[in-house]
């Protein structure tokens, strides 16, 4: 069954800390995604990677970064927290699978992370 | 960037009803994706259409696609409270692995 698991359900920290959320996929995935989801907003993507070493930002990037030292681990990382990043964060993975000219790029999520930077 | 955006924003409905939601989008798209979130968890797939089909089924899911329209429905038969949830269309702009969400049709299911 595919799994991707991040490494904390809840999380509290203070303004200027520099905090770090894990992402682990189970699935020998390429790509790997980190989302923030405030209402109202929907889901906003902040950045992905395609590959090991490799990353792209996405539509809100601003205050984060990133790290894929392995294929199976993504992390964002908050260099200075600041209470406008309380936000729940979705990390999400999918293949680069093929079926003749046809492609399958749907994502899969996993549980969240609800962030709140104090 | 562009986003799909559905409607209704909020819907109610007792059990045994159908739940229809729709999904507009603004530019030519590869793919449409459907997705649930239930209270406070993450995303999980219901289902995909490509551009060139107009119609798809999963067990009490039935996707349509009007590429003309630029829209999409989600229609969910024989609701059950289970159904309760949040639903995304998501779609597929560049033909590679980045997806486009909107905001999501929270649905309420009574019993």
């Amino acid at each position: 069954d595919v799994k991707v698991t991040q490494s904390s359900r809840y999380l509290v920290k203070r303004t200027g800390e520099k905090v770090f959320l894990e992402c682990v996929q189970d699935m020998d995935h390429e790509n790997m995604f980190w989302y923030r989801q405030d209402p109202g907003l929907g889901l906003r993507l902040i950045y992905f990677s395609y590959d090991v070493k490799m990353k792209e930002k996405g539509d809100i990037p601003e205050g984060y970064s990133v790290s894929r030292e392995k294929k199976e681990r993504f992390s964002l990382i908050l260099e200075s927290a600041s209470t406008n990043q309380t936000s729940m964060y979705l990390c999400a993975s999918t293949p680069l699978r093929t079926s003749g000219p046809l492609y399958y790029n749907e994502q899969f999520f996993g549980p969240g992370t609800r962030l709140t930077v104090l | 960037s562009q986003q799909g955006e559905e409607d209704p924003q909020a819907l109610s409905i007792q059990e045994g009803e159908n739940a229809t939601m729709n999904c507009s989008y603004k530019t030519s798209i590869n793919n449409l994706q459907w997705y649930r979130q239930n209270s406070g968890r993450g995303l999980v797939h219901l289902i995909l259409i490509r551009s060139n089909e107009r119609e798809k089924h999963s067990g009490r899911l039935r996707v349509t696609l009007d590429t003309s329209k630029k829209s999409s429905s989600l229609l969910i038969t024989a609701s059950r409270a289970a159904d309760t949830a949040s639903y995304f269309c998501a779609t597929d702009l560049s033909g590679y692995s980045t997806l486009t969400f909107g905001k999501g049709t929270m649905l309420l299911v009574s019993p």
